[in-house]
C-alpha cells in the first residue's frame, strides 16, 4: 500500500487569510496527482489533476504546484473565505491504470 | 449535470446481515469504484471494476464483494456484516484512460452503521 501523506491534518484561518498545505507521495512509478475538495454533506469534487513535473494549475483563488522527482504538491488557497472550508484531498496514481491512492486529507476550517 | 447516486445516505444494519449498497452513473462511464472512509484514514479503495463484469482488488477488499451486471450500476455487498464495516461508503466513476488522467466523479456517500 502507497503511502500518500497530507499535512496539516487540519487548519483554522481567518477569512482573509492564505494558506496552503502539502501532499507527499512516493516519487517512483508516477502517472498523475489529484486534488479534490470534500465539502460537509456533499461530494467529492475534483479541483486539479497534475501529470508533469513543474506542472501548476489554478481555478479562482486556488493553485498548486507539483513536484514529482522530489514526491510533493503543494495546494494554495489565496484570501480565504467561509465556503473554502472544506476537507481537501490528494490522490496518487502510480499506476497505468486508474488507481488512486488518497491521503488521509487537510480539513480547512476559514472563520468569517 | 453528471450524476453518481448511491441507493441509501444512511442505513443501519445488524452483525451478519447481508448489505447491498447501489451505486448508479449516469456519464457511461467505463470505471467505477468503491471507497471507504474512516476518520483520519482519507479514503481506501475497496473494489475497482473498469468494465462489466470485471473488477479488481483495492486496498481492502477482505469481507466485501462487488457485482457489476449493466455499466451504469455497480454494487458493493457486504456478505455478513461485521461491526468493524460500520463507515461512510463512496462510490466513484471516471472514463476509461490510461496514466489516471481522469477525475473522478462521486455520489454522495452511504453512512452505514452495524450493530
Amino acid at each position: 500500500i502507497l503511502n500518500v501523506e497530507q499535512s496539516p491534518q487540519s487548519l483554522h484561518v481567518q477569512e482573509g487569510d492564505s494558506t496552503n498545505f502539502t501532499c507527499s507521495f512516493p516519487s517512483s512509478n508516477f502517472y498523475a496527482l489529484h486534488w479534490y475538495r470534500w465539502e460537509t454533506a456533499k461530494s467529492p469534487e475534483a479541483l486539479f489533476v497534475m501529470t508533469l513535473n513543474g506542472d501548476e494549475k489554478k481555478k479562482g483563488r486556488i493553485s498548486a504546484t507539483l513536484n514529482t522527482k522530489e514526491g510533493y504538491s503543494y495546494l494554495y488557497i489565496k484570501g480565504s473565505q467561509p465556503e473554502d472550508s472544506a476537507t481537501y484531498l490528494c490522490a496518487l496514481c502510480n499506476n497505468a491504470g486508474n488507481m488512486l491512492t488518497f491521503g488521509g486529507g487537510t480539513r480547512l476550517m476559514v472563520k468569517p | 449535470d453528471v450524476k453518481v447516486t448511491q441507493s441509501s445516505r444512511y442505513l443501519v444494519k445488524r452483525t451478519g446481515e447481508k448489505v447491498f449498497l447501489e451505486c448508479v452513473q449516469d456519464m457511461d462511464h467505463e470505471n467505477m469504484f468503491w471507497y471507504r472512509q474512516d476518520p483520519g484514514l482519507g479514503l481506501r479503495l475497496i473494489y475497482f471494476s473498469y468494465d462489466v463484469k470485471m473488477k479488481e482488488k483495492g486496498d481492502i477488499p477482505e469481507g466485501y464483494s462487488v457485482s457489476r451486471e449493466k455499466k451504469e450500476r455497480f454494487s458493493l455487498i457486504l456478505e455478513s456484516a461485521s461491526t468493524n464495516q460500520t463507515s461512510m461508503y463512496l462510490c466513484a466513476s471516471s472514463r476509461a484512460g490510461t496514466s489516471g488522467r481522469n477525475e473522478q466523479f462521486f455520489g454522495p456517500g452511504t453512512r452505514l452503521t452495524v450493530l
